[in-house]
């Protein structure tokens, strides 16, 4: 059973803040990803890694950057949140036949 | 760039009856299609791909590439099928993946 971990299920954070998400992978997965949730306008890609130490932007990297220094872990780093980057944010790591598997969800509050 | 729209943010219906949740894409090549499910309080799962052609929990999805469209249709809707639905599109296999605004499906007994 593929599991994929956020380290948090709820963060509040305040503005300008430097902020953490963690996502852990146990399959070995090469292809893993960050994606936003927000009503409306459903998942938009920030970023995805296929392999270790390579990133590539998705639609909406504007204030995110992320760090895969092992292949099992892919971080999220929001470098001075502000109120807009509020939202739920997704891990998902992916097989080599594109099928996703999801982390629970990091719901994040910018206040 | 590829697209994927869902035009209905929200469906309602009585159970029993006939369910169709609308994707529509856009991209040059042939690419691959899935539908996503999330149920209340669950991860976000996958429900079916277009190129294993089979039906899961009722639901098929048939990929018309005239109409670029990849609907969900399922012929009598049950109460556990309320969720939260996404369609999204792989350029190819292993490839990351664009999804839909998504489409809540509600049930109603």
């Amino acid at each position: 059973d593929v599991k994929v971990t956020q380290s948090s299920r709820y963060l509040v954070k305040r503005t300008g803040e430097k902020v953490f998400l963690e996502c852990v992978q146990d399959m070995d997965h090469e292809n893993m990803f960050w994606y936003r949730q927000d009503p409306g306008l459903g998942l938009r890609l920030i970023y995805f890694s296929y392999d270790v130490k390579m990133k590539e932007k998705g639609d909406i990297p504007e204030g995110y950057s992320v760090s895969r220094e092992k292949k099992e872990r892919f971080s999220l780093i929001l470098e001075s949140a502000s109120t807009n980057q509020t939202s739920m944010y997704l891990c998902a790591s992916l097989t080599r036949n594109t099928e996703a598997f999801f982390g629970q969800g990091t719901r994040l509050t910018v206040v | 760039a590829q697209r994927v729209t869902q035009p209905e943010k929200l469906l309602s219906v009585f159970k029993g009856a006939p369910v169709e949740l609308k994707c529509n894409y856009s991209y040059s090549g042939s690419p691959e299609l899935f539908w996503y499910v999330q149920y209340s309080r669950q991860r976000l799962q996958l429900l079916l791909r277009h190129i294993s052609r089979e039906s899961i929990k009722g639901f098929t999805a048939d990929l018309n590439k005239g109409e670029t469209s990849f609907h969900l249709k399922k012929p009598f809707a049950q109460e556990e099928d309320s969720a939260m639905y996404y369609c999204a599109l792989s350029p190819y296999a292993g490839n990351m993946l664009t999804f839909g605004g998504g489409t809540r499906l509600m049930v109603k007994p």
